[in-house]
Order: structure tokens, then sequence, then C-alpha cells
């Protein structure tokens, strides 16, 4: 079993909308979870981590986790053509380990 | 954020030669780096894990001989692809983590052709 799921895409979206990007984790023991973005032949760029229950905001991006349901968001409000990448969630058990990646989502914003 | 840089960005070598990709954090001290691997259109593969000064902690089905990895200071990690084959053939990206940062950033990556 994955410890990080993600749906792989593509999650199609038209310009301006909201892109809803959802994760879900398999290990209580999970602190801390982080947003990445990955344009094709690039690395990860980090967008975004949240620590606590609730909502966490920064400029487009709003991140979400819900500890109880086990499950982590990113809305992108305003979808530009230009957030057309595979956006890959990540969660950590404790500040010295290691992140465990699921595989995902692709991410297209049309015109 | 802060930034870690690779070097070199895209290598081509002969099978049978040894690669080594540096990976630098330039403007904070990286206690831990991680190296991974990515072939075209799958996930990261985490290699190994490093700590300044302390031997390398490879994942599962990471050969350590072939994948020779050196963390001697705080700003410095190399990965050194012994006797590379083309199997070895992918994109290797360095992350590094400060304690302090909490957050873990990666370079921007390193594409590794054998012929």
């Amino acid at each position: 079993q994955k410890e990080v799921e993600q749906n792989s895409g593509p999650l199609s979206v038209p310009e301006g909308a909201i892109a809803s990007l959802n994760c879900t984790y398999s290990d209580r023991g999970s602190q801390s979870f982080f947003w990445y973005r990955q344009y094709s032949g690039k690395s990860p760029e980090l967008i975004m981590f949240i620590y606590s229950n609730g909502d966490k905001e920064d400029g487009r991006f709003t991140a979400q986790l819900n500890k109880a349901s086990q499950y982590v968001s990113l809305l992108i409000r305003d979808s530009q053509p230009s957030d057309s990448a595979t956006y890959l969630c990540a969660g950590r058990t404790g500040t010295a380990s290691k992140l465990t990646f699921g595989t995902g989502t692709r991410l297209q914003v049309t015109l | 954020g802060a930034v870690v840089s690779q070097h070199p960005s895209w290598v081509i070598c002969k099978s049978g030669t040894s690669v080594k990709i540096e990976c630098r954090s330039l403007d904070f001290q990286a206690t831990t780096m991680f190296w991974y691997r990515q072939f075209p259109k799958q996930s990261l593969m985490l290699m190994a894990t490093s700590n300044e000064g302390s031997k390398a902690t490879y994942e599962q089905g990471v050969e350590k001989d072939k994948f020779l990895i050196n963390h001697a200071s705080l700003t410095l990690s190399t990965l050194t692809v012994t006797s590379a084959h083309p199997e070895d053939s992918s994109f290797y990206i360095c992350s590094a983590r400060d304690l302090a940062l909490s957050e873990q950033y990666f370079g921007p990556g390193t594409r590794l052709t054998v012929t």
C-alpha cells in the first residue's frame, strides 16, 4: 500500500477556474506535508508546506490539512496556463525524517 | 526560498566510465542531503540520504558501491556513478535540508546519458 496517494490525472481545468488537487496518506504519524510543483524536464519546486489542521493561504495557493481524515489538498485559484505541471504531495513523520512522495497529479489549465 | 545548485546540468559519458555530480547549498547549511533519480514520466525515487560527516543511508535496492555519496561539508555533497551503463541514464536530483529550515529544497537536476 502506498503511503501517500494522489490521482495521477490529468486534471483539466479552464483558465481562471479553481484547481483542486488531493492527496491522502496512510501513516498517522505524519506531521507535516509539502506541495511541490514539477514542470516537465525540471526538478520539483516547493510551493507550500502545512503542519496544522485547517487552511494555509499563500497568494493564489491554499493548502488544506485534515489529520482526522488523513487528507491534504492544494487549491489553486485563478488557474493560469503556466500552472500546468505535475503537483507532488509529500508527507514527513518528523523534522529529521525523509519525505514520502506521492506519484503526482498532472494539472492541465486550458485556454 | 533556499537555493541549491547542481553541476553539471547534463552529462554524456561512455559506458564503463564514472561520473561525479556535485550538489551545493548556496545560502544555508545543509545538514542533510538527499539524492533522487527520476526516469521519464515516472515519479521521484529516493536513492540515499546523507548527513554531513556520516555515511549515507541507501534505500533498498540501491547499490552503495555503484552510487558513491560523499557529504564532506555542510554545503557540498557529491554523487559518483561508477562504471556507468546505459540503464543508469536518468535525471538525478539532489535535495538539501537544514534542520533550522525544516523545508527541503531541490537542485535543478543533472541529466545523465550513458552511451
